[in-house]
């Protein structure tokens, strides 16, 4: 079946640090790739996405690339603010799956002054 | 433009009782699906409705069910309730059940004592 793997947390930087949060898929045929942002209080927001293998996410300083070979889709932002502080998931869908959404189990970030 | 909205945000049952919660989507989209989000874990996918009726399911029992009105809102019953139900329950909505790009409301949290 599908499925998502992601780094326990919680993960505690200091600002200004250097985030990678890794996560890597199993999938049938070839998904979609997603991170969402989870702040406290709210409902998931997409933060970025990739398509297809090789391509690179990006918004508000965050970045991803889908790697095919390695299965792989990790996130990371070169300085973090203590703005980041959520809970982060990767997920997966797949082509004509009708956008439904296999997550991991999130990543809490929390970022310290 | 108000985004998607859940009712209620909180609600405390006891076991064997019944619940319904209720999702109005996005203005303009189509298709509602709702998540099952378990404390400490990602989403889980429930099922999506599109033209009122039910198109995709998830891996949960018949005691979870569903409805689609004509005006797109939704509501996600849950009969015989158990303890293992405590969940924040997610709804998103999306156009045309193809676009990736979901939108969600901040939940309902229901307590099953």
């Amino acid at each position: 079946g599908n499925s998502v793997t992601q780094m326990e947390g919680p993960v505690t930087l200091s600002e200004e640090a250097f985030l990678t949060i890794n996560c890597t898929y199993t999938a049938t045929g070839y998904p979609s790739l997603f991170w969402y942002v989870q702040y406290p209080g709210e409902g998931l927001q997409l933060l970025l996405k990739a398509t297809k293998a090789d391509d690179k996410g990006s918004n508000k300083g965050f970045e991803a690339t889908y790697r095919k070979e390695t299965t792989s889709f990790h996130l990371e932002k070169g300085s973090v603010q203590v703005s980041d502080s959520a809970v982060y998931f990767c997920a997966l869908s797949l082509t004509g799956g009708g956008n439904k959404l296999t997550f991991g189990t999130g990543t809490q970030l929390k970022v310290e002054l | 433009d108000a985004g998607v909205t859940q009712s209620p945000t909180h609600l405390i049952k006891t076991r064997g009782q019944q619940v319904t919660l209720r999702c109005s989507p996005k203005s303009g989209h189509d298709t509602v699906s709702w998540y099952q989000q378990a404390l400490g874990q990602g989403p889980q996918f429930i099922f999506q409705y599109y033209e009122e009726e039910e198109r995709q399911r998830g891996n949960f029992p018949d005691r979870f069910s569903g409805h689609q009105f004509p005006n797109y809102s939704s509501e996600l019953n849950v009969n015989a309730l158990l303890l293992g139900d405590s969940a924040l329950y997610l709804c998103a909505s999306s156009l045309g059940g193809i676009n990736e790009k979901l939108f969600f409301g901040s939940g309902t949290q229901l307590s099953v004592l």
